[in-house]
C-alpha cells in the first residue's frame, strides 16, 4: 500500500519568506509526527498529533513554527519568516497507534533557506 | 536529560562477518527502545523495538538487538552482514513521561564491504 508521502521533496526559499510543508500519512493512522533532521544528526522531535489535535508541540523551536491537521489526516507544517538556520530535512511519520507503536516515515522535505 | 548515544559515526565490516552497531540510553525506569534504518533517498524504516520481556529482540532483515539494563545499552546485531545492509542506523528511545515523544541518536553509518 501507499506509504507516507511528503511534498515538496525539495524547497528553496529566501530568508524571511513563508513556507508550507505537506505530509500525507498512511490511511487510517491516527498518530502523526513531525521531525527535523539536520546534517549529521538524528531526527529531532517537533510535534505530535493524535487525530486533529496537536497533543504535544513541545519540540517546536519557536513561534515561527506551526502545524495543523484539520481533518485528522493530511498535515501541514508552516514556517514563518524563515531563517537560514531552519535549513534541514523535515520528516513526517505516522503510526497506527500511539506510544509504543513503530512509526512509518516519509522521505522528507529538504528545506534550504538562502 | 533523556537521550540515546551512538558512539560510532561509522562501522566497517566485511560481508559475511557479524556486525554490531552500538547504542546506549539515558532514561530512568523501563525504556522503550527502537532501531530504525535509513537507506539513501528513502525514509527511515522500523527494524525492531524493545518494550518488555526477553532481552533479545528479533526484527526485520535478520537483525536483532540485545537490551542490557545494567549497561544501559541496546546494541544492534546481525550474525552475517550483507552488502545490502549498508545504510544509516538510528537508535531511539521514548520519553519516560511523554509517551509520544522520541529521542533519536545521531546515527551510525554501516559500511559492509564485499
Amino acid at each position: 500500500g501507499a506509504g507516507v508521502s511528503q511534498t515538496p521533496s525539495n524547497k528553496v526559499t529566501e530568508k524571511g519568506k513563508y513556507v508550507e510543508l505537506r505530509c500525507d500519512p498512511i490511511s487510517g493512522h491516527t498518530a502523526l509526527y513531525w521531525y527535523r533532521q539536520s546534517l549529521g544528526q538524528g531526527p529531532e522531535f517537533l510535534i505530535y498529533f493524535q487525530g486533529t489535535g496537536a497533543a504535544d508541540d513541545s519540540g517546536l523551536p519557536n513561534d515561527r513554527f506551526f502545524a495543523v491537521r484539520p481533518e485528522g489526516s493530511v498535515s501541514t507544517l508552516k514556517i514563518q519568516r524563515t531563517e537560514r538556520g531552519d535549513s534541514a530535512v523535515y520528516l513526517c511519520a505516522s503510526s497506527p497507534g500511539a506510544g509504543g507503536s513503530e512509526q512509518y516515515f516519509g522521505p522528507g522535505t529538504r528545506l534550504t533557506v538562502t | 536529560a533523556q537521550s540515546v548515544a551512538q558512539p560510532e559515526d561509522q562501522v566497517n565490516v566485511a560481508e559475511g562477518n557479524p556486525l554490531t552497531v552500538k547504542c546506549t540510553y539515558s532514561v530512568s525506569g523501563n525504556p522503550y527502545l527502537f532501531w530504525y534504518v535509513q537507506y539513501p533517498n528513502r525514509g527511515l524504516q522500523f527494524l525492531l523495538k524493545y518494550i518488555t520481556g526477553d532481552n533479545l529482540v528479533k526484527g526485520s532483515y535478520g537483525f536483532e538487538a540485545e537490551f542490557n539494563k545494567s549497561q544501559t545499552s541496546f546494541h544492534l546485531k546481525k550474525p552475517s552482514a550483507l552488502v545490502s545492509d549498508s545504510a544509516l542506523y538510528f537508535c531511539a528511545v521514548r520519553d519516560k513521561d511523554n509517551f509520544n515523544k522520541f529521542y533519536f541518536g545521531s546515527g551510525t553509518k554501516l559500511n559492509v564491504k564485499p
